[in-house]
């Protein structure tokens, strides 16, 4: 088992600049989580998959942030343009049913908006 | 909003002492679980508790779901340099979308040296 495995580690980019974060659940996941982490606002919840499908994207800051699945071993997370608050830890989760509320989470993309 | 408040918000003890963290809301929640985050790396689920009243053990760790279901702590006993983390606890309110929890904003636990 490989775990949820994201893409890049590390990501610098200049405002202004697309951002796309990757992430790959745990094979027989069905459902895939989006969190950022900031020492400001802890562990925010952006936006979550069912099947593939968004459920719950209340958590997207705004227009500027889109999230896809187009299937079910692959998610990404598109910032642009990116501006220098969306500097944060994003953190990608799955878990391996419906109602199972034991989160795996990878190891998180650390995104540096200059 | 719901919100989960957890303290303390930091802590700094002996190898050997036992560490207790809890987390409280003003919601009722269905589910409370606590994760471990070390540097660099996602949180892991340590324990997940699902009735009120609950008391579960993972090894040197308990926590306890409030009979209220408005509270949860964690104890950690004969603390080790490997337990240094942050710890969060999270839950899932009885009105909030099957799956999508909430997380706490966390305990930092340093042994000092």
């Amino acid at each position: 088992d490989a775990g949820v495995i994201q893409s890049p580690r590390h990501e610098v980019t200049e405002m202004g600049q697309e951002v796309t974060l990757r992430c790959k659940p745990i094979s027989g996941h069905n459902s895939l989580f989006w969190y950022r982490q900031t020492m400001m606002r802890g562990l925010e919840l952006l936006i979550y998959f069912n099947n593939n499908v968004p459920i719950d994207d209340s958590g997207m800051p705004e227009d500027r942030f889109s999230a896809k699945m187009p299937n079910a071993s692959f998610s990404t997370l598109k910032i642009q343009p990116s501006e220098p608050r969306d500097s944060a830890v994003y953190f990608c989760a799955s878990i391996r049913r419906n109602n199972d509320y034991g989160y795996t989470f990878g190891s998180g993309t650390r995104l540096t908006v200059v | 909003g719901q919100q989960l408040n957890q303290s303390p918000q930091s802590m700094f003890i002996q190898e050997g002492e036992d560490v207790s963290m809890n987390c409280t809301s003003s919601s009722i929640f269905n589910t409370w679980l606590w994760y471990k985050q070390d540097p660099g790396e996602g949180p892991v689920l340590l324990i997940a508790l699902y009735k009120a009243g609950e008391l579960t053990s993972n090894g040197r760790l308990t926590a306890q779901f409030g009979i209220t279901r408005k509270d949860s702590f964690l104890n950690i006993s004969a603390s080790i340099p490997s337990d240094v983390g942050i710890y969060f606890c999270a839950g899932q309110g009885v009105h909030s979308s099957a799956s999508k929890i909430i997380f706490g904003s966390g305990t930092r636990l340093s042994i000092r040296p």
